[in-house]
């Protein structure tokens, strides 16, 4: 099985500043890798899928980076609706896929 | 639109089965994977299996796959969930989520709204 970790496992930021959100792979992935949002009572919702296309409807200031191992989610200017919790995933190993332990972002 | 939308919170007590479902529109049901996830109370998000449309093809997560069946309805255009054996461990957000259109791409990109499936005595 894949273990992916991510860190820091809560990140306080203000709004408007810039959030950067780390996810690392036990081996390599290559370039399939997924982010996705999940906000408090909600289900989860796709942001970016092979490591660096955002999704339909998502906004530009998401962006994805990185492949192999490690991995870059920047949120460039939080907005309220982006407090939340996100997760990558690995989808290298279909379909054994996993998921990491998640990064809340918080109000600072 | 897509919309996947499941069946009620269940109550179930140790050593019962549960059967949840995943009525599908918006979309051609018999060109999409569907997956089954969940996520225990706080913790984060666990893969549980896989099902084609036609329903001759699963793939389940190692840890359950004595204990979950996912099969479909074409007729209906709905995906079900049956865990078996439930313990206290099993409490948690039951998912469906529908893969992309290829099918070696296993990330999701709609998700239902989840059923609460509570296993207590």
């Amino acid at each position: 099985e894949i273990v992916m970790t991510q860190s820091p496992a809560t990140l306080s930021v203000s709004p408007g500043e810039r959030a950067t959100l780390s996810c690392r792979a036990s081996q390599s992935v290559s370039s399939s890798l997924a982010w996705y949002q999940q906000r408090p009572g909600q289900a989860p919702r796709l942001l970016i899928y092979d490591a660096s296309t955002r999704a339909t409807g998502i906004p530009a200031r998401f962006s994805g980076s990185g492949s192999g191992t490690e991995f870059t989610l920047t949120i460039s200017s939080l907005q309220s609706e982006d407090f939340a919790v996100y997760y990558c995933q690995q989808f290298n190993n279909w379909p054994r896929l996993t998921f990491g332990g998640g990064t809340k972002v918080e109000i600072k | 639109q897509v919309q996947l939308v499941q069946s009620w919170a269940e109550v179930k007590k140790p050593g019962a089965s549960v059967k949840v479902s995943c009525k599908a529109s918006g979309y051609t049901f018999t060109s999409y994977y569907m997956h089954w996830l969940r996520q225990a109370p706080g913790q984060g998000l666990e893969w549980m299996g896989i099902i084609n449309p036609s329903g001759d093809f699963t793939s389940y997560a190692q840890k359950l796959q004595d204990r979950v069946t996912v099969t479909t309805d074409t007729s209906s255009s709905t995906v079900y969930m049956d865990l078996s054996r439930l313990t206290s461990e099993d409490t948690a957000i039951y998912y469906c989520a529908r893969g992309p259109f290829d099918v070696t791409r296993g990330y999701f990109d709609y998700w239902g709204q989840g059923t609460l499936v509570t296993v207590s005595s």
